[in-house]
């Protein structure tokens, strides 16, 4: 598609209840990222796949988060049994890889999930 | 650990002055260095970006200036606009095909008319 999508964009859930976050990726695009944002904070990275690379799980807070990815299309994001201090925006990007992007490399991110737990 | 410290938290500038962002990183190993624009509601964008091997690259009214010694480089908004009144976040990435950004906490640029 002609940039990252990613659904939904609002989601307001219980405490406890599990989350399922999606982003559709840029065509083409091998790499993908999630950063977690929270209000008036900066970006918190979280995970990175890369092709069929085993993905970078380094920034998981917490074995209630985990994501997958098909190929190098679409991702998901989960979070189980909910917390307050999970609300944030949820931040999908992609890119083609620093390699092959070069001297202008730089991520393209869609708009985020704002996840409200209540 | 706070990889990428950036500074102020929040601006405010008068419409045609100068915006002066600062970040500072403590990984030598960081060889790119990039800066993003966030309206609200939307995701970041890429603004304008800098390797170690030079020592300022300009775009436009938007100046990056780095200094490898200090390990800090800093974004310049010249004639600043209303326009501009976005949060700028300085960011680092390590040599590799990985390309994952550790970003700085993120300032808020107001420009008043």
């Amino acid at each position: 598609g002609a940039g990252v999508s990613q659904s939904p964009s609002n989601k307001v859930t219980e405490k406890g209840k599990d989350v399922e976050l999606r982003c559709d990726p840029i065509s083409g695009h091998t790499a993908l990222y999630w950063y977690r944002q929270r209000l008036g904070q900066g970006l918190e990275f979280l995970i990175y796949f890369q092709g069929n690379s085993a993905p970078d799980k380094s920034g998981l807070p917490s074995d209630r988060f985990s994501a997958e990815r098909t190929g190098e299309s679409v991702s998901t994001l989960t979070i189980q049994r909910t917390q307050q201090e999970d609300s944030a925006v949820y931040l999908c990007a992609s890119s083609l890889g620093r390699v092959k992007q070069g001297p202008s490399y730089g991520y393209t991110f869609g708009s985020g999930t704002r996840l409200t737990v209540v | 650990q706070q990889q990428v410290k950036q500074s102020p938290q929040s601006l405010i500038v008068q419409k045609g002055g100068i915006s002066i962002i600062n970040c500072a990183y403590e990984n030598t190993a960081f060889d790119y260095f990039p800066w993003y624009q966030q309206f609200p509601g939307k995701g970041p964008a890429l603004l304008i970006a800098i390797r170690p091997d030079v020592s300022e690259k300009k775009e436009g009214r938007f100046t990056i200036s780095f200094n490898k010694s200090a390990k800090q480089f800093s974004l310049h908004i010249m004639d600043s606009q209303p326009g501009d009144s976005a949060t700028y976040f300085c960011a680092a990435s390590k040599a590799g095909n990985t390309g994952k950004l550790i970003f700085g906490q993120g300032t808020t640029l107001q420009v008043k008319p």
